[in-house]
C-alpha cells in the first residue's frame, strides 16, 4: 500500500480536462513539495511537475500542478491520445526520511 | 546531452548481491546541485526510491531497504553503482538510475534494467 493515495484510473474526451488527485498527510504532502511524473508504457517516467506547480523545460503548460494542505492536484487540458499513462505523484515523508510516491493514476483518454 | 546508461545482469539468485552500474555522457558526475539516484518499480505497482548519491559520496537510503543497499560513485569513469544485498523474490523491479533537480524530484532517468530474483 503506498504512503500516497491517488484514484486508480481516470478518463475523459480528448480536447478535455482531466484532474489528478493525490493525498497525502501532514508528515509529507502537507510539509513538503510535490512532484508528478509521467510514465508511459514501456518507457521510464518523465517529470513533469516539480515544487508543486514548476515545468521542467519541455514540459507543455497542458500540465499544471497545485497543492493545498496535505493534498495535491495536478490538471490536464486539451487532452491527446497520447496522454493515455500512468501518472504518479511523489514528495518527501518527514516521518519515513524517505521519498514516497503514490500507487499510479491509468488515464484513458477515450 | 545527459544520458544515463544502465548495465548489470537480468537475473539474480535468492540471497545473492544485485549489482547495476550507470554510465553518464553529457555531462560530468561531478556536478553541483546534482544528486544520483536508483528507483524501483516492482511490476504493476509505483515507483520505490531506493537511495541517492552525492558526487562527493554523501549517500542517503530508503529505511525500508534495512541497510541492504549501497551506492558508490566512481567520478574517474563518471559512472555510479547499486548494491543490493541478500535479496528475495520481493526484489524483483525495474530499476532506474536517474539525475535529479533537487534532491527528491528525478529528472533524467536511464532505460531501466528489468532485474529478477529466482533461482
Amino acid at each position: 500500500q503506498s504512503v500516497l493515495t491517488q484514484p486508480p484510473s481516470v478518463s475523459a474526451a480528448p480536447g478535455q480536462r482531466v484532474t489528478i488527485s493525490c493525498s497525502g498527510s501532514s508528515s509529507n504532502i502537507g510539509a513538503n513539495s510535490v512532484s508528478w511524473y509521467q510514465q508511459l508504457p514501456g518507457t521510464a517516467p518523465t517529470l513533469l511537475i516539480y515544487d508543486n506547480y514548476k515545468r521542467p523545460s519541455g514540459i507543455p503548460d497542458r500540465f499544471s500542478g497545485s497543492k493545498s494542505g496535505t493534498s495535491a492536484t495536478m490538471d490536464i487540458t486539451g487532452l491527446r491520445t497520447g496522454d493515455e499513462a500512468d501518472y504518479y505523484c511523489g514528495t518527501w515523508d518527514d516521518s519515513l526520511n524517505s521519498v514516497v510516491f503514490g500507487g499510479g493514476t491509468k488515464l484513458t483518454v477515450l | 546531452q545527459l544520458q544515463l546508461q544502465q548495465s548489470g545482469p537480468g537475473l539474480v539468485k535468492p540471497s545473492e548481491t544485485l549489482s547495476l552500474t550507470c554510465s553518464v555522457t553529457g555531462d560530468s558526475i561531478s556536478t553541483t546541485s546534482y544528486y544520483w539516484a536508483w528507483i524501483r518499480q516492482p511490476p504493476g505497482k509505483g515507483p520505490e526510491w531506493i537511495g541517492s548519491i552525492y558526487y562527493v559520496g554523501t549517500t542517503f537510503y530508503n529505511p525500508s531497504l534495512k541497510s541492504r543497499g549501497i551506492i558508490s560513485v566512481d567520478t574517474s569513469k563518471n559512472q555510479f553503482s547499486l548494491r543490493l544485498n541478500s535479496v528475495t523474490a520481493a526484489d524483483t523491479a525495474i530499476y532506474y538510475c536517474a539525475r535529479t533537480l533537487g534532491f527528491e524530484y528525478f529528472h533524467h532517468w536511464g532505460q531501466g534494467t528489468v532485474v529478477t530474483v529466482s533461482s
